[in-house]
């Protein structure tokens, strides 16, 4: 089946630095979503994309839909502790309604 | 706005009992989605519905799982006869699909808290 790679699978930060992770598919997507799920909890949307080139921010995150349909990045700036959790990116093939989504990104940081 | 709503939150059965999960999507969402997550499968699509129909059901792994959604507010998902290797978190997600996109449609999934499964 369809498979995204998310990269990196965890990070160790220090408290306000930068955060990049990103999620690359050999396949073409008509819409990227990336989710952030805290422990004990269901993922929550952060950003939803939806047009190749696509730069859209939500506070401290920003996330860009790839130009080539087969890739997209989350940004997270000047991290605060309450951003620690597993990050989740999640790709729609067109024509199709089932997501899928990438092994996820592990986020801990240093206060 | 009430969320996603999930109950059990926890559960912990013997193998072979039966088990049912239930899921009450956001009002007003016309698909639902059934999700499997373990540490190494990660997230899983079991299956989903439009309308209260089944669409896509490729993601159940055998008989032993069945789902139902008899209405727009109500979903069941059931493991009969459970095992040990079925202990996961099982998640509902809806979302909203216009009617004029065709079969793709906004994925803006929203998901409920999860139930943990444990099967011993």
């Amino acid at each position: 089946g369809q498979q995204l790679n998310q990269s990196p699978q965890s990070m160790f930060i220090q408290e306000g630095e930068d955060v990049s992770m990103n999620c690359t598919s050999s396949s073409i997507f008509n819409t990227w979503l990336w989710y952030k799920q805290d422990p004990g909890e269901g993922p929550v949307l952060l950003i939803a994309l939806y047009k190749a080139g696509e730069l859209t921010s939500n506070g401290r995150l920003t996330a860009q839909f790839g130009i080539t349909r087969k890739d997209s990045f989350l940004n997270i700036s000047a991290s605060i502790p309450s951003d620690v959790g597993i990050y989740f990116c999640a790709g729609q093939l067109k024509g199709a309604q089932k997501l899928v989504f990438g092994q996820g990104t592990r986020l801990t940081i240093n206060p | 706005d009430a969320g996603v709503i999930q109950s059990p939150r926890h559960e912990v059965t013997e193998m072979g009992q039966e088990v049912t999960l239930r899921c009450k999507p956001i009002s007003g969402h016309n698909s639902l989605f059934w999700y499997r997550q373990t540490m190494m499968r990660g997230l899983e699509l079991l299956i989903y519905f439009n309308n209260n129909v089944p669409i896509d059901d490729s993601g159940m792994p055998e008989d032993r799982f069945s789902a139902k959604m008899p209405n727009a507010s109500f979903s069941t998902l059931k493991i009969q006869p459970s095992e040990p290797r079925d202990s996961a978190v099982y998640f509902c997600a809806s979302s909203f699909v216009p009617l004029l996109t065709g079969t793709g449609g906004s994925n803006e999934q929203f998901f409920g808290p999860g139930t943990r499964l444990t099967v011993l």
